[in-house]
């Protein structure tokens, strides 16, 4: 299926750990972005990728980092995670190049809760 | 801050009715809106877009209407079923040359059978 992924679905980890959620797409997008959705369902851009280079990096705390190996993957990486950092993040790609549209896809989100 | 936002938090129809969701932005160089629907567990999906030289778009059961005289954006569902109930999203992209979307706070909309 072509589609938008992100392993792992669910994440419970302690505050202080440090964690990665991985997304991929096989949709033959150029550009990749993470989200995060608070309790109240906000939905907020973290960072975008295009080509494996960052274009947006949001106020987003240091501890946070993106990590785009090839143009199919971005990858997030939180440091010493903070009861704050529970949310569900969503991973969501869309072809920049070439298109009128500002079309993102979305994957299926990781909820991850910091105990 | 953030430019969009929703009128109503929760809409409650009966199935068949028709359903109107509201969402008000403040950036009048916005040049693209989209809806998305969000079922529980799930991420967005998208419904329908609309560029800001339009005014009217129609998909299968939506029609988007854009009024940027007064920055509103509705989405209309005609005759709703159960499998609309879902939180519904708008999103602009505000012509800055990035491809970001912003998102509005989200409309949840309840089918009574």
């Amino acid at each position: 299926d072509t589609a938008v992924s992100q392993t792992p679905k669910y994440l419970v980890t302690q505050m202080g750990n440090d964690k990665s959620i991985k997304c991929e797409q096989n949709l033959g997008h150029d550009t990749m972005y993470w989200y995060k959705q608070d309790s109240k369902k906000f939905l907020k851009i973290m960072f975008s990728y295009n080509n494996k280079e960052l274009i947006i990096n949001e106020t987003v705390p240091n501890r946070f980092s993106p990590k785009s190996p090839d143009k199919a993957h971005l990858n997030l990486h939180i440091n010493s995670l903070e009861l704050g950092d529970s949310a569900v993040y969503f991973c969501a790609s869309s072809q920049a190049l070439r298109t009128l549209s500002y079309e993102q896809y979305f994957g299926p989100g990781t909820r991850l809760t910091v105990t | 801050g953030e430019s969009v936002g929703l009128h109503l938090p929760t809409l409650s129809v009966q199935e068949g009715d028709n359903s109107i969701i509201n969402c008000a932005y403040s950036n009048s160089a916005s040049d693209y809106f989209i809806w998305y629907k969000q079922e529980s567990g799930k991420g967005p999906q998208f419904i329908i877009d609309i560029r800001s030289n339009m005014d009217k778009r129609q998909g299968q059961r939506v029609t988007v209407l854009l009024n940027k005289t007064v920055k509103h954006l509705s989405l209309q569902i005609a005759a709703t079923q159960p499998g609309d109930s879902a939180v519904y999203f708008c999103a602009e992209n505000m012509g800055t040359g990035r491809r970001a979307l912003t998102f509005g706070s989200g409309t949840r909309l309840q089918v009574q059978p």
